[in-house]
């Protein structure tokens, strides 16, 4: 069983509707929760960064994290087609330098 | 804003040859990560290093090897190619020990091996 767990979709919503994503873990012991975009055959562009538990907005996006229940949550609101790619989160401990990431949700907003 | 450069973007190799990845951070980041990503999967980690010395290690085969140099950039070598080391190799960095400041991607090396 990998330490990260991620739905890999694929997702497909209309243009506008607010996209849901998130992933689970094991390991009690990440203390860094991150998001990243990548589109296809490109490298991954962080989207958000948080530490420990809480929540953080930056724009249309909204990430939640909840370690009692080891879970994360990406929201992307007013969502555009130029929204579509391949969304993925990663993890680490801190003090580690290795970054876990899950499979990936391959999202698709429909205009 | 300067971003991470990698070199070159695509490289076609032969089975058993060698190939050299290069990565240049973002000025100022001293801490330097090489992934690699197969067709459909998620990044795998390689290899790390802070201030030119290795500070973690993933599943980086034994026929890999790499190194920050004085200017902190990174090269990746591979040698004794294999076809399944066809792949995206990332390389990312970041600024401070330990790790704990976000890390960002370059755009990758795709490396064919036939």
């Amino acid at each position: 069983q990998k330490e990260v767990e991620q739905d890999p979709g694929p997702l497909s919503v209309p243009e506008g509707a607010i996209v849901s994503l998130n992933c689970t873990y094991s390991n009690s012991a990440f203390q860094y929760f991150m998001w990243y975009r990548q589109y296809s055959r490109k490298g991954p562009e962080l989207l958000m960064y948080t530490y420990s538990s809480g929540n953080k907005e930056d724009g249309r996006f909204t990430a939640q994290v909840d370690k009692s229940s080891k879970y994360i949550s990406l929201f992307i609101r007013d969502s555009q087609p130029s929204d579509s790619a391949t969304y993925l989160c990663a993890m680490k401990r801190s003090n580690d330098y290795k970054l876990s990431f899950g499979a990936g949700t391959t999202v698709t907003v429909r205009a | 804003a300067a971003g991470v450069i990698q070199s070159p973007r695509h490289l076609i190799k032969e089975k058993r040859e060698t190939a050299t990845l290069k990565c240049y951070p973002i000025p100022r980041h001293d801490t330097v990560y090489w992934y690699q990503q197969g067709p459909g999967q998620d990044p795998q980690f390689l290899i790390s290093f802070y201030e030119k010395m290795q500070s973690d290690k993933g599943s980086i085969p034994d026929r890999f090897s790499a190194q920050q140099f004085s200017d902190y950039h990174s090269e990746l070598n591979m040698s004794s190619l294999e076809l399944g080391d066809s792949a995206l190799y990332f390389c990312a960095s970041s600024q401070g020990r330990r790790g704990n400041t976000e890390a960002f991607f370059g755009q990758g090396t795709r490396l064919t091996v036939v």
